[in-house]
């Protein structure tokens, strides 16, 4: 089945310092999203890819979907403690416009930072 | 509007024992999941609704577990004959349709004595 290697598993990191999160497939993604964890809390949607080369930013964050739509990478500059949480990508398993479809969840980056 | 709900937010059972977790989706909301996350690490997919139907049923780790929605909406999961490696929490989401984005309910921590 549809699987996705997301790296590192974890990031320590001094605040200010910039973070990336990876993740990759060995098989042409439909789409991919984002979400973050913080501790304790549940996974919040952050955005979602469709498009070969698509580049889209939130402030900060830095979200990328390669050419051959294979591997994405979430990127924050200047990482401040807010930041700190898992990060998942979460890719799509089905026929994309079609009416039944599921994401298959990374294992995730835990983030840390340290003021 | 309300998001998506789910109770109990915690369940301490004994082993053995059945246990019945509740999903109440976003209004609206065609699409159901619920994942499983044991301390620390990422989601295990379990099942997903579309509708009051099930595509999908691959993820659920063995005949104990089944889950059922009604009406479109709300869902149930339940566990039978819990065992010590139950223990995790169960995190629903729902979704406007298939491939949209999740929203996550604060989930049901489970912890099988």
């Amino acid at each position: 089945g549809q699987q996705v290697m997301q790296i590192p598993q974890y990031q320590h990191v001094q605040e200010g310092e910039d973070f990336t999160t990876y993740c990759n497939s060995s098989t042409t993604l439909s789409n991919i999203q984002w979400y973050k964890q913080r501790p304790g809390g549940h996974p919040v949607f952050l955005i979602q890819l469709v498009k070969s080369g698509e580049v889209k930013k939130q402030k900060r964050l830095t979200f990328q979907f390669g050419e051959a739509k294979k591997n994405s990478s979430l990127h924050i500059t200047a990482t401040q403690t807010t930041d700190v949480g898992t990060y998942f990508c979460a890719v799509g398993v089905g026929n994309y416009g079609g009416s039944q479809g599921n994401l298959i969840f990374g294992k995730g980056t835990k983030l840390s930072v340290k003021p | 509007g309300a998001g998506v709900s789910q109770s109990p937010s915690n369940k301490v059972t004994e082993k053995g024992k059945d246990v019945e977790l509740r999903c109440d989706p976003i209004s609206g909301h065609t699409a159901l999941y619920w994942y499983r996350q044991s301390l620390g690490q990422g989601l295990e997919f379990l099942i997903y609704f579309q509708g009051n139907s099930a595509p999908d049923k691959s993820g659920l780790p063995s005949d104990r577990f089944s889950a059922e929605r009604t009406g479109g909406s709300v869902s149930t999961l339940t566990i039978q004959r819990t065992q010590q490696e139950d223990s995790a929490v169960y995190l629903c989401a729902s979704s406007f349709g298939a491939f949209g984005k999740q929203f996550f309910g604060p989930g049901t921590r489970l912890t099988v004595l």
